[in-house]
């Protein structure tokens, strides 16, 4: 069974577009996150909820918005994309407080053209 | 600012020869650290922890890292590369606000 799913998998769409990136995780975790890693590996934390309270929050452009259903989803939400937006995009999880391990998503590949 | 450096960019090693992977983080804190590896394609895997617990910390695939605070060092070894070993390894600190702070990534080469 996979902890943490992301979906799609690969997307490529226009400039302007608005798209969406789904994660789900099946551990029972109370916390996500999303990190975006770029061209050259480099990982950055953008968002986590913790119980589906947004709980961090990093310098990231307001279109880009993330949305928490429940506990187990945590998707992302891209308005009018930029080519700077094309990156691998992580979700991960992790149970209530710093110690414990995230566990990560597979990684969505944006490509923006 | 609180980071983590990873000193090396690339690091290349013949099969069945020692592995080393360097990493020196800055906390005002005693910090949680980890070891994340990413094969080609594929998302992070935890090699192994640091919560101050023990300094010598062993984790999967044969992979230890030791925490130094008098260096502020927390380098990854393993005894002996193994080709399936090839990846890009992340030394990553933990933050008291949730926030896992990467360092830039080491990719490890081996050679046959």
């Amino acid at each position: 069974d996979t902890a943490v799913s992301q979906t799609p998998k690969y997307l490529v769409t226009q400039m302007g577009n608005d798209k969406s990136i789904k994660c789900e995780q099946n551990l029972g975790h109370d916390t996500m996150y999303w990190y975006k890693q770029d061209s050259k590996k480099f990982l950055k934390i953008m968002f986590s909820y913790n119980n589906k309270e947004l709980i961090i929050n990093e310098t990231v452009p307001n279109r880009f918005s993330p949305k928490s259903p429940d506990k187990a989803h945590l998707n992302l939400h891209i308005n009018s994309l930029e080519l700077g937006d094309s990156a691998v995009y992580f979700c991960a999880s992790s149970q209530e407080g710093l110690l414990n391990t995230q566990y990560f998503g597979p990684g969505t590949r944006l490509l923006v053209l | 600012a609180q980071s983590v450096t990873q000193l090396d960019s690339h690091v290349s090693v013949s099969e069945g020869t020692p592995v080393l992977l360097r990493c020196n983080y800055s906390s005002s804190y005693s910090p949680s650290l980890f070891w994340y590896v990413q094969h080609p394609n594929k998302g992070l895997q935890l090699l192994l922890k640091y919560t101050s617990a023990a300094t010598l910390v062993k984790g999967i695939n044969g992979f230890e890292a030791e925490f130094k605070k008098s260096e502020t060092s927390f380098h990854l070894t393993k005894p002996s590369a193994h080709m399936s070993d090839a990846a890009e390894y992340f030394c990553v600190r933990g933050d008291i606000s949730y926030k896992l702070i990467f360092g830039s990534g080491t990719r490890l080469l081996v050679r046959p």
